[in-house]
């Protein structure tokens, strides 16, 4: 039974379009996050909930939208994907003392 | 704000041998937490050891120990009896004490890559 999900695992599209990325996790943790690993493999912290609420925002762009329907949800909606964008995005669940990560979306925008 | 730097881009080992990767961080806390992840190419990350702060011993998982030195700021991690499935990105990480209040992000190196030699 998988801890932390994400959907897709692949996204290809064009520039201009909307895209969202889903995340689940079945861990009963409170807090879930975005990170975005680029083409360097450089991870990076995109955002932060606990609990449905917002929590960090490390100057992301306006088109980046994190939504946490309830706590074990945390989507992520782009809008007007730029080439910019492609990179791999992880989500991530945290316990007291570790984070569970996704396996990762690998977006390419072309 | 929290650094975290690992100084070797890509590092490579004999199968069965020893290797120790480097890393150094830089935080005005007194109480974190400090990881090791390892990415395979399948990109999944997985967690390979943890070691809180206020600990003195130096954490060990099977074939995978720390070297750390709290006032250094260093936090090295040892593969011994390296073998093939070893092979990956290594991720030295810094997480600040647990709050309960969400705020606890990772903050990675830059990763070495591990390349294990048959």
């Amino acid at each position: 039974d998988t801890a932390v999900s994400q959907t897709p695992k692949y996204l290809v599209t064009q520039m201009g379009n909307d895209k969202s990325i889903k995340c689940e996790q079945n861990l009963g943790h409170d807090t879930m996050y975005w990170y975005k690993q680029d083409s360097k493999k450089f991870l990076k912290i995109m955002f932060s909930y606990n609990n449905k609420e917002l929590i960090i925002n490390e100057t992301v762009p306006n088109r980046f939208s994190p939504k946490s329907p309830d706590k074990a949800h945390l989507n992520l909606h782009i809008n007007s994907l730029e080439l910019g964008d492609s990179a791999v995005y992880f989500c991530a669940s945290s316990g007291r003392y570790e984070q569970y990560f996704g396996p990762g979306t690998r977006l390419t925008v072309t | 704000a929290q650094t975290v730097t690992q100084s070797q881009p890509e590092m490579s080992v004999q199968e069965a041998e020893t290797v120790t990767l480097s890393c150094t961080y830089d935080t005005s806390e007194s109480d974190y937490y400090l990881f090791w992840y390892k990415q395979p190419p399948s990109r999944q990350m997985i967690l390979v050891i943890r070691q809180e702060a206020y600990k003195q011993q130096n954490a060990t998982e099977n074939r995978f120990s720390v070297n750390f030195q709290k006032a250094a700021k260093s936090f090295s991690l040892k593969i011994s009896d390296s073998q093939l499935g070893d092979a990956a990105m290594y991720f030295c990480a810094y997480r600040s004490p647990y709050t309960q209040g969400g705020s606890e992000k990772l903050v990675f190196g830059k990763g070495t890559k591990l390349t294990v030699n048959p």
